[in-house]
C-alpha cells in the first residue's frame, strides 16, 4: 500500500523568501500525487496535483511541485512567500484506487 | 460552488455515548471518506464508501462504523465514545481515482 513521508514537521521562513516543503512517497505502482493546504479552522483545499505528463506542476497561489520518479519525491516550492501562506500543508498519494494516503503535514510559518 | 457540509463544527460528548457525525455532499460524487486528524499524525483514513451501501475499512476503523443509505450522505458512528476518540473529524468526497477530494470544514469532537 502507498505511504507518504513529509520530511519537515515545521518550516519557519521570512516573508518574500523562497520555500520548499519536502514529500517522499512509497509505492510499487504508478501514483497520483497531490498537495493540499489547510488554513486555520478550515478544511483542506487542493493546491495542485500530478496525474501524468509534465513533471513540473503549477498550482494556485504561485505554488509549484516537481514529480521525481527516481527519487519518489514530490516537493512543493514557492519562490517568494507571503504572510498569508502561513498554513499546514499536506502531501497525499493515490494508487489509482479509491483511497488516498496523507502525510503528517508540514506547518509553514511565514514571519514578517 | 461545490460543497461538503458536516453537521457540527464542535461537539462535546461523554464516554460511552453513541455519536453520529453526518456529512453531505452536493456534487453527485461516487466516493465519500471519513478521516481523523491529529497533531503530528496528519489525516488517517477511518472508512470510505464507493457506492451506496458499500464501505471499505481504512487504516483505523476500530471503534467506528459508517452508513451510506443515500449517495449524498455518509455518516460516521462512534458506537461507544471513548476519550481517545477526541479528535478533528474530516469528511471528503470525489468522483473516483485520480480526482481531487473535496473536504468539509471538519467536526472537532471532544469526549469527556
Amino acid at each position: 500500500a502507498q505511504s507518504v513521508t513529509q520530511l519537515d514537521s515545521q518550516v519557519p521562513v521570512f516573508e518574500e523568501a523562497p520555500v520548499e516543503l519536502r514529500c517522499n512517497y512509497s509505492s510499487s505502482v504508478s501514483v497520483y500525487l497531490f498537495w493540499y493546504v489547510q488554513y486555520p479552522n478550515q478544511g483542506l483545499q487542493l493546491l495542485l496535483k500530478y496525474l501524468s505528463g509534465s513533471t513540473l506542476v503549477k498550482g494556485i497561489n504561485g505554488f509549484e511541485a516537481e514529480f521525481n520518479k527516481s527519487q519518489t519525491s514530490f516537493h512543493l516550492r514557492k519562490p517568494s512567500v507571503h504572510i498569508s501562506d502561513t498554513a499546514e500543508y499536506f502531501c497525499a498519494v493515490s494508487e489509482n484506487n479509491n483511497d488516498m494516503r496523507f502525510g503528517a503535514g508540514t506547518r509553514l510559518t511565514v514571519k514578517p | 460552488d461545490v460543497k461538503v457540509t458536516q453537521s457540527s463544527r464542535y461537539l462535546v460528548k461523554r464516554t460511552g455515548e453513541k455519536v453520529f457525525l453526518e456529512c453531505v455532499q452536493d456534487m453527485d460524487h461516487e466516493n465519500m471518506f471519513w478521516y481523523r486528524q491529529d497533531p503530528g499524525l496528519g489525516l488517517r483514513l477511518i472508512y470510505f464508501s464507493y457506492d451506496v451501501k458499500m464501505k471499505e475499512k481504512g487504516d483505523i476503523p476500530e471503534g467506528y462504523s459508517v452508513s451510506r443509505e443515500k449517495k449524498e450522505r455518509f455518516s460516521l458512528i462512534l458506537e461507544s465514545a471513548s476519550t481517545n476518540q477526541t479528535s478533528m473529524y474530516l469528511c471528503a468526497s470525489n468522483y473516483g481515482p485520480g480526482f481531487e477530494q473535496f473536504f468539509g470544514p471538519g467536526t472537532r469532537l471532544t469526549v469527556l
